[in-house]
């Protein structure tokens, strides 16, 4: 079946670095945009990042602008997101997805997500 | 920065119908998402392009669009859901800025 699994989530001091890993199943990787979301504890959705089907076009939302970078590896059906100089306010639950067909934005499959927590 | 704007909380008795708004600028140029989030899960897809509904999502969830706002209708609620709403939309201004609303508690009573 379709699926979505995360992992690389884990404790990081504030200015520390994590790389978060996403790896597809179920569907042909590569047709599809794929998206970073994140939900801070207690709050709600926020958009990270967006990827298009070939890592040509790349979108970040201002509040990662500059220190995540997403990827992605078709032939290994994953995708990633490499976070530099972490903070505080980056510390949430991060999940991957899958956007609709024949669109930029709407994601119709997300994984369960990893937790990323950044605190000294 | 684009903002999408819905109530926080709508309580509704089981069988009535529930209606979540979302405003929103842009919202007449650039379609509208809505997921459900139950406690500890990840987001579900009920609503793509304003009023479209994915396989597998129940007859009773419908979405509509007028205007700056659009509406995510839940005709006969049932228990199950009880749950946090989420509408999604992106700005107009030409830059890809993918926003959500701030989310909506509904309450089945």
């Amino acid at each position: 079946q379709v699926q979505l699994v995360e992992s690389g989530g884990g404790l990081v001091k504030p200015g520390g670095s994590l790389r978060l890993s996403c790896a597809a199943s179920g569907f042909t990787f590569s047709d599809y945009y794929m998206s970073w979301i994140r939900q801070a504890p207690g709050k709600g959705l926020e958009w990270v990042s967006y990827i298009s089907s070939s890592g040509s076009t790349i979108y970040y939302a201002d509040s990662v602008k500059g220190r995540f970078t997403i990827s992605r590896d078709n032939a290994k059906n994953s995708l990633y997101l490499q976070m530099n100089s972490l903070r505080a306010e980056d510390t949430a639950v991060y999940y991957c997805a899958r956007v609709v067909v024949a669109a930029t934005y709407g994601m119709d499959v997300w994984g369960q997500g990893t937790t990323v927590t950044v605190s000294s | 920065s684009y903002e999408l704007t819905q109530p926080p909380s709508v309580s509704v008795s089981p069988g009535q119908t529930a209606r979540i708004t979302c405003s929103g600028d842009a919202l007449p140029k650039q379609y509208a998402y809505w997921y459900q989030q139950k406690p500890g899960q990840a987001p579900v897809l009920v609503i793509y392009k304003d009023s479209e509904r994915p396989s597998g999502i129940p007859e009773r969830f419908s979405g509509s669009s007028s205007g700056t706002t659009v509406t995510l209708t839940i005709s006969g609620v049932q228990a199950e859901d009880e749950a946090d709403y989420y509408c999604q939309s992106a700005d107009s201004s030409g830059t890809y800025q993918v926003v959500f609303g701030g989310g909506t508690k509904l309450t089945v009573l």
